[in-house]
């Protein structure tokens, strides 16, 4: 069965620093991967998706995400954090099928101080 | 566009009584969700549709029935609410099931139930 792993549940990060979120996958052969980002008391927003091919994935708002298979593993960074970026961050894998096959992480809540 | 709107935002029941969460979408999607999400959980498929007139179950439908009512609409039904099904509830849509296809989330309607 798939999985996600998304080891730090709170970060603080100072406006302008670099960020960097860490997810860790569990899937036989190659995923798709996405990032969402879920400011507070709004839904879900798509920030980038990997399917095939780069492994460094460009999303909106300046982010990107890289795949490393050999790590099992899909980090999604940002150069400098704005403090509009304050928000929870869900990482989710999905293998054959489509969307009701995708699992979601569990979360990494950003807090950015100026 | 509004997107994906959801009502009510807020609601508080005591146990047994019954609710109807609505969703709706003005997209033209085919594919609509349902999901919870609990703290430290991530969030949890209840049901899908994959299209018009078809509905499915997901990871935990059980305490929950879902009509699709037409294209656009999507409702959940909580028959006889328990203390469990409090949670944070999203309503999704996208073109189709596939992953390529983009997800868009409603705001959630957050569900006391006492």
């Amino acid at each position: 069965a798939q999985s996600v792993t998304q080891p730090d549940i709170h970060i603080t990060v100072s406006e302008g620093a670099s960020l960097e979120l860490r997810c860790n996958y569990s899937y036989g052969a190659t995923p798709y991967l996405f990032w969402y980002v879920q400011s507070p008391g709004q839904g879900l927003q798509l920030l980038l998706k990997y399917f095939s091919g780069d492994t460094l994935v460009q999303g909106i708002k300046g982010f990107e995400a890289e795949f490393k298979r050999s790590q099992s593993s899909f980090n999604l960074r940002k150069p400098s954090v704005h403090w509009s970026d304050a928000a929870e961050y869900f990482c989710a894998v999905g293998g054959v099928g489509g969307y009701q096959k995708v699992t979601f992480g569990t979360g990494t809540k950003l807090q950015v101080i100026p | 566009n509004a997107g994906v709107t959801q009502t009510p935002k807020f609601q508080v029941l005591k146990t047994g009584q019954s609710m109807t969460l609505q969703c709706a979408q003005d997209m033209n999607h085919n594919s609509m969700y349902w999901y919870r999400q609990d703290p430290g959980m991530g969030l949890r498929l209840i049901y899908y549709s994959a299209s018009e007139g078809t509905t499915d179950k997901g990871e935990v439908p059980n305490g929950y029935n879902v009509s699709r009512l037409n294209k656009r609409e999507f409702s959940l039904r909580l028959e006889s609410a328990a203390p469990s099904q409090t949670s944070v509830y999203f309503c999704a849509s996208s073109a189709g099931l596939a992953k390529q296809e983009t997800q868009y989330f409603g705001p959630g309607t957050r569900l006391l139930v006492l």
